[in-house]
């Protein structure tokens, strides 16, 4: 089983639906990320989470919102979808004192508004 | 600012050519400089660095980093098909007990038979 679970994989969905993707971790990090990556544009950090309890706001949060509802899982909302937002999304951890230090990606879910 | 500034964005050699990806920081409280590899999807770490003229190596694959210029370079020697990928270099930073990590936009990089 994948370190970093990420649900669902791909998704159409209509514009003005609200959509919820999933993350769930194995690796008992406390530390979660929401990113999404754009052609050209690298990986922006939507929103992060340092425990279940502290949720923080990355540098494009607007039009999303997320749920910390473990610290094994860590879902983020669109809630009302716009062309705008298809992008191919990544849940992430991080436990910045074991190795690897850096960070272990999803597989990844590829959203896609029309 | 925080910025993390990749060059080339995109390169394209032939198979056995060695190649050197930069990047470049402008951080504040930098603690490490990390390199990804992505392929299809999910990146995958490579190195960690946080000392400045300490060489890791992995294979084919190696980097340092200069703390006192602010950049990092990843070589690829002897360079195969399957090295054909996106390379992202990221600065993390710790400011207090936040700890975030800023990508740079990644060298595409193709691999010729």
């Amino acid at each position: 089983d994948a370190d970093v679970t990420q649900t669902p994989r791909n998704r159409i969905t209509k514009t003005g639906k609200r959509i919820m993707l999933e993350c769930s971790q194995t690796k008992g990090h406390d530390r979660m990320y929401w990113y999404r990556q754009d052609p050209g544009l690298g990986l922006r950090l939507i929103y992060y989470s340092f425990d279940v309890k502290d949720i923080n706001k990355g540098e494009i949060s607007d039009g999303y919102s997320v749920s910390r509802q473990a610290q094994a899982k860590f879902s983020l909302s669109l809630e009302s979808a716009i062309p705008n937002q298809t992008a191919l999304y990544f849940c992430a951890t991080s436990d910045p004192d074991s190795p690897p230090y850096g960070y272990t990606f999803g597989s990844g879910t590829r959203l896609t508004v029309v | 600012e925080d910025k993390v500034v990749q060059s080339p964005l995109s390169l394209v050699v032939h198979e056995g050519d060695t190649v050197t990806l930069n990047c470049s920081y402008e951080v504040t409280n930098f603690r490490s400089l990390l390199w990804y590899k992505q392929e299809k999807k999910a990146p995958t770490f490579l190195f960690m660095l946080t000392s400045s003229g300490i060489e890791k190596k992995s294979g084919r694959l190696s980097s340092i980093l200069d703390k006192k210029e602010l950049f990092s370079i990843l070589n690829i020697t002897a360079t195969q098909t399957g090295d054909s990928a996106i390379y992202l270099c990221a600065a993390g930073l710790q400011m207090n007990r936040d700890d975030k990590i800023i990508f740079g936009k990644g060298t595409r990089l193709h691999i010729l038979p």
